[in-house]
């Protein structure tokens, strides 16, 4: 299985509304990355976990936490949004943080703040 | 901070004709890998570079490390309408494992 599955595919919240999303691989990966993309710019990084420990948060506002429950889960909370987080939401997993790994994305969500 | 620029921004191709997209780092990157992806979808990886000068091909596609390993490109041979995407580089920020993306060529190929 070399696929990472995100769920939802969409989703429409208010600026008052509590979601989650979430991210899975059973690649045996042992970093987990989010990043946030909005339309025709880059993938931006917003968090990293290596062995299940949160290694880099790139100085996102705390209305994004995320969580690492196991090896082949993440997850991302998601409170008080602004309507500028609406963007396409981005897991990725790699064998290892360091040292020369690709990036293996998943379909991503697409979210909507309104 | 560090910045990896591409160009073209777009690229607008009749099919079969070649295409080439230029990466520039403001930083030596110790490495370089080069993602596609397709319009609606996410990025896909498509293949690493580590040494200075370094050219690897994977069918049409050519891509090739600068010897200073500042900069990277990415071509493509007689262009497929399946070649459609946008191309984006991504590299090691200087001392860390983040990778930071290039800011991406958008190719458009006319059947």
């Amino acid at each position: 299985d070399t696929e990472v599955t995100q769920t939802p595919k969409h989703l429409v919240m208010g600026m008052t509304n509590k979601k989650s999303l979430k991210c899975e691989q059973h690649m045996g990966h042992r970093a987990m990355y989010w990043y946030k993309q909005k339309a025709k710019k880059p993938p931006e990084l917003m968090f990293v976990y290596s062995y299940e420990k949160l290694s880099i948060n790139e100085s996102v506002p705390s209305r994004f936490s995320p969580e690492c429950p196991n090896s082949s889960l993440l997850n991302l909370h998601l409170h008080a949004l602004q309507p500028e987080d609406s963007a396409l939401y981005l897991c990725a997993s790699s064998p290892l943080m360091t040292g020369n790994n690709e990036q293996f994305f998943g379909p991503g969500t697409r979210l909507t703040v309104l | 901070g560090q910045q990896v620029m591409q160009i073209p921004q777009y690229q607008h191709v009749q099919e079969g004709e070649d295409f080439t997209t230029y990466c520039n780092s403001s930083t030596t990157l110790s490495n370089i890998q080069w993602y596609k992806q397709r319009p609606g979808g996410h990025p896909v990886f498509l293949i690493q570079l580590v040494k200075s000068g370094e050219v690897k091909k994977q069918k049409r596609l050519t891509f090739q490390f600068g010897e200073a390993k500042k900069n990277s490109s990415l071509h493509i041979t007689a262009t497929q309408t399946t070649d459609v995407g946008t191309y984006f580089c991504a590299g090691p920020t200087s001392g860390t494992y983040k990778y930071i993306f290039g800011t991406g060529t958008r190719l458009k190929v006319l059947a």
